[in-house]
């Protein structure tokens, strides 16, 4: 149980072009799901919590207007990187809870490689 | 804040001996604690978790310890096998109920 799909699982592009990453919770609803980004070698960053029916929570220095964050119902959560370039390249996770409580783990998608040419 | 790592520590370990993986903890307002192992090209995966009225849980082949007082936590791996190479880490949700704050990580590479 507890399964996160993603997809893309890769997409490359010329910059300028926007992209559409969506992460969908196959045996659970999940009204928060949360979008990470993640670089060679390093952690998980935090970059917006997404909630159903109201706007995304951003982590501060995250531009909420190049990263759209849309979450229409309880098993779909979509990340749009928009006008995207080289600098944008990088590793996107997301990942949703089962349950509201505090003490729920994250079960995360196998993420997209996103590659801006 | 966000834990960002500049670089992985790693450890070897010969197939089969017993692997611990130790996390620093940030906030000790932290009351719930998880360990994920992340394959190169994937997402991480769940392996355990604790939270902060235990200090100790065991799962298969798996044991987390957790000590509030110097506020470390520890991922124990028995019989280390070929297939549990991979990168862990430990979150933690510091002051919010809901978020995650990763670590590091540790990169576990296992000699046959």
């Amino acid at each position: 149980g507890a399964v996160v799909s993603q997809h893309p699982s890769r997409v490359i592009c010329k910059s300028g072009t926007s992209v559409k990453i969506e992460c969908r919770s196959l045996d659970f609803q999940a009204t928060t799901m949360f979008w990470y980004r993640q670089f060679p070698k390093q952690s998980l960053m935090l970059m917006a919590t997404s909630n159903e029916g109201s706007k995304a929570t951003y982590e501060q220095g995250v531009e909420k207007d190049k990263f759209l964050i849309n979450h229409a119902s309880l098993t779909l959560s979509t990340l749009t990187v928009t006008s995207a370039h080289p600098e944008d390249s990088s590793f996107y996770i997301c990942s949703a809870r089962v349950g509201q409580g505090g003490d729920q783990p994250q079960h995360f998608g196998d993420g997209t490689r996103l590659s801006i040419l | 804040g966000e834990s960002v790592g500049l670089h992985l520590p790693t450890l070897s370990v010969q197939e089969g001996d017993n692997s611990i993986i130790n996390c620093a903890y940030s906030n000790s307002a932290s009351d719930y604690f998880i360990w994920y192992k992340q394959e190169s090209g994937k997402g991480p995966q769940f392996i355990i978790d604790i939270r902060s009225n235990m200090d100790k849980r065991q799962g298969q082949r798996v044991t987390v310890l957790l000590n509030k007082t110097v506020k470390h936590l520890s991922l124990q791996i028995a019989a280390t096998q070929p297939g549990d190479s991979a990168v862990y880490f430990c979150a933690e949700n510091g002051d919010s109920s809901y978020k995650l704050i990763f670590g590091s990580g540790t990169r576990l590479l296992v000699r046959p």
